[in-house]
């Protein structure tokens, strides 16, 4: 079972509106990150971390932001919300190398109407 | 270009068969393959992970295959049950260092009818 936890689960906000999606994770995983997925569709990545002060863009062009100012921590804050970010966003954790397990939270609905 | 391609893109199988799904990648150079099951309006949740010198992993019911001279993989699915029915998505990294990043595919769809 993963211990990394996204609120809210689902959120129908207005435009223009700002929005903070939390994600945090008691694994004491470094490396953490953002995805997008629209139903039926692949996951892209918009933002990572690998560690505490290191936040980085991903490949989907994104006007949200995101902060690292605590290891189990990483949430993203979208400040003008439209309804082109109606979205599934899912948070995701994983500890040192490449080939460990990657962890993804239940994922956070978000609708702009 | 770096992709992954998933067949079929959706399925529908009785409670108790197998079934097998197909994943094709172009990811060079490739570090390791990913499964991933992920129910309606969950997060995907890990089944295998191979690197380049694994050419099969098993979790319970579900077995994937590697070749990597093809760049294919395979899950399959042994005697399936209902709560089987979800998107099986194709993860590969192409990480050889902390700078690397992955590819997903766009999932396919298993439906388990009883």
């Amino acid at each position: 079972e993963a211990d990394i936890y996204q609120t809210p689960r689902y959120l129908v906000i207005g435009t223009g509106k700002k929005i903070t999606l939390e994600c945090s994770q008691t694994m004491g995983h470094d490396k953490m990150y953002w995805y997008q997925q629209d139903p039926g569709m692949e996951l892209h990545l918009i933002h990572y971390s690998y560690g505490v002060n290191s936040t980085e863009k991903g490949d989907l062009s994104s006007e949200s932001t995101v902060s690292r100012i605590r290891t189990e921590h990483f949430p993203l804050t979208l400040e003008s919300a439209r309804p082109s970010h109606t979205s599934q966003y899912l948070c995701a954790s994983e500890q040192g190398m490449d080939g460990n397990t990657i962890y993804f939270g239940e994922g956070s609905w978000l609708t702009v109407v | 270009k770096n992709q992954v391609e998933q067949s079929p893109q959706s399925l529908i199988i009785l409670e108790g068969k197998n079934c097998t799904l197909q994943c094709n990648y172009t990811v060079s150079p490739f570090s390791n393959l990913r499964w991933y099951k992920q129910d309606t309006g969950r997060g995907p949740v890990s089944l295998t992970i191979m690197t380049f010198s694994e050419n099969t992993k098993s979790n319970g019911r579900y077995t994937a295959t590697l070749d990597a001279d093809t760049k294919q993989s395979s899950l399959h699915i042994t005697a399936s049950q209902l709560s089987d029915s979800a998107s099986y998505i194709c993860v590969v990294s192409d990480r050889g260092s902390t700078l690397g990043r992955l590819y997903f595919g766009r999932g396919t769809q298993l439906t388990v009818w009883p």
